[in-house]
């Protein structure tokens, strides 16, 4: 198994808070990604990095952010916790070959009161 | 725009029977499609891809999918289901090798009968 690892992987906190989740891999692998899962969604990209500083915007980006300082670390950042982003965020790892799998974390379910 | 349609959110067969997930894309590149599948409470693992070598693609656990460019359509198939295989089943869409981004469709939720 990949070694990915979400922190923390339940989280409840109140509208106007911010939240941060770490994503940390032992892969060394390059590209790095949020995803957000809702019912009826599937998942949808929030943000991803393509190495370290490098990050780019997904399909539902505002009110996000990310920082990616080391290469196994990929922080996602709720600046002001809304109850539209109570879900459930998953990290994701790409490896260097370009193969194009992806290789999930476990989850971290976020519940905005 | 590239896009993947599943159609069908939930699936339902009998221990033994048929499986076939649906899935089509659009996409004005050539693209790279994967099945990922989703166990309770887990994140999403890959179970198959098609990357342009064999349009018949054999994955894990007995499932197989076969890609019809002249349909744009990528379906995911096993003979026999499993009590195991009740799971949800995500079709994605990459149009770079480098996976700089990859398009998920809506998911299928397959439930087995006993």
């Amino acid at each position: 198994d990949a070694g990915i690892t979400q922190s923390p992987r339940h989280k409840v906190t109140e509208t106007g808070t911010p939240v941060t989740l770490r994503c940390h891999q032992t892969e060394n692998h390059r590209y790095m990604y949020w995803y957000r899962q809702d019912p009826g969604h599937g998942l949808r990209l929030i943000h991803y990095s393509y190495g370290v500083k490098d990050t780019d915007k997904g399909e539902v980006s505002d009110g996000y952010s990310v920082s990616r300082s080391k290469t196994e670390d990929f922080l996602l950042t709720l600046e002001s916790a809304t109850s539209s982003q109570t879900s459930v965020y998953f990290c994701a790892i790409s490896g260097n070959q370009g193969s194009g799998e992806l290789f999930f974390g476990e989850g971290s379910r976020l519940t905005v009161l | 725009a590239q896009s993947v349609t599943q159609l069908g959110s939930h699936v339902s067969v009998s221990e033994g029977a048929l499986v076939l997930l649906r899935c089509n894309y659009s996409s004005s590149v050539p693209p790279y499609l994967f099945w990922y599948v989703q166990y309770p409470n887990q994140g999403l693992q890959l179970l198959l891809k098609y990357t342009s070598a064999a349009t018949l693609v054999k994955g894990i656990n007995g499932f197989e999918a076969e890609f019809k460019k002249s349909e744009t359509s990528f379906h995911l198939t096993k003979p026999s289901a499993h009590m195991s295989d009740a799971a949800e089943y995500f079709c994605a869409l990459s149009i770079y090798s480098s996976a700089s981004k990859i398009i998920f469709g809506s998911g299928t939720r397959l439930s087995i009968r006993p």
